[in-house]
């Protein structure tokens, strides 16, 4: 099964930075590969789909990047309401399609 | 409005047996593959099965093999995940979700609010 390692697995920042977290995947997934925001008590909710595409509804501010092993998630202005678990999914192939194991996001 | 509501979650003991359904509305059931993701308290997303349109492929993540089935009722729009040999690491909540007609490369947009599943002695 092809494993996916998040960085960092926890981080602290304020309102209105940039930040970026990190997926890798232990093999080349090609672009399959997904974004979801997860705040307590609540499903997660899609952000973005094959690496780069924006989910309906989802803020611009949310951008994705990368192919094969390597992946971003930019938040390009921190909003208060983005505080939250971040997950990366791979969907590549025959499944399991895996998650990471999250990138919990934090108010400085 | 898709909707997607689980239910059949509760507490089980070791070794039991349990069986979750999925009830959509909303939406061609039997257009879409379908999936289970749980997540243990506290712990991240798990992928743990899903299944094609017409039932004909089912695939699983290996701790669940042999001892969880997922299915469907496309006459119903039902999901379901029968759980057999329960262990204390299946509890969690347990989340029927669907993407789009290629859910490998469209992800999981819609999501129902999850059954907890406890198992405990």
């Amino acid at each position: 099964d092809i494993q996916m390692t998040q960085s960092p697995s926890s981080l602290s920042a304020s309102v209105g930075d940039r930040v970026t977290i990190t997926c890798r995947a232990s093999q080349s997934i090609s672009s399959y590969l997904n974004w979801y925001q997860q705040k307590p008590g609540i499903a997660p909710k899609l952000l973005i789909y094959a690496a780069s595409s924006l989910q309906s509804g989802v803020p611009s501010r949310f951008s994705g990047s990368g192919s094969g092993t390597d992946f971003t998630l930019t938040i390009s202005s921190l909003q208060p309401e983005d505080f939250a678990t971040y997950y990366c999914q791979q969907s590549y192939s025959t499944p399991p399609y895996t998650f990471g194991q999250g990138t919990k996001l934090e108010i400085k | 409005e898709v909707q997607l509501v689980e239910s059949g979650g509760g507490l089980v003991q070791p070794g039991g047996s349990l069986r979750l359904s999925c009830a959509a509305s909303g939406f061609p059931f039997s257009s879409y593959w379908m999936t289970w993701v749980r997540q243990a308290p506290g712990k991240g997303l798990e992928w743990v099965a899903n299944i094609k349109q017409d039932g004909s492929e089912k695939y699983y993540v290996d701790s669940v093999k042999g001892r969880f089935t997922i299915s469907r009722d496309n006459a119903n729009k039902s999901l379901y995940l029968q759980m057999n040999s329960l262990r204390a690491e299946d509890t969690a909540l347990y989340y029927c979700a669907r993407g789009g007609r290629d859910s490998s490369w469209t992800g999981l947009y819609f999501w129902g609010q999850g059954t907890l599943v406890t198992v405990s002695s």
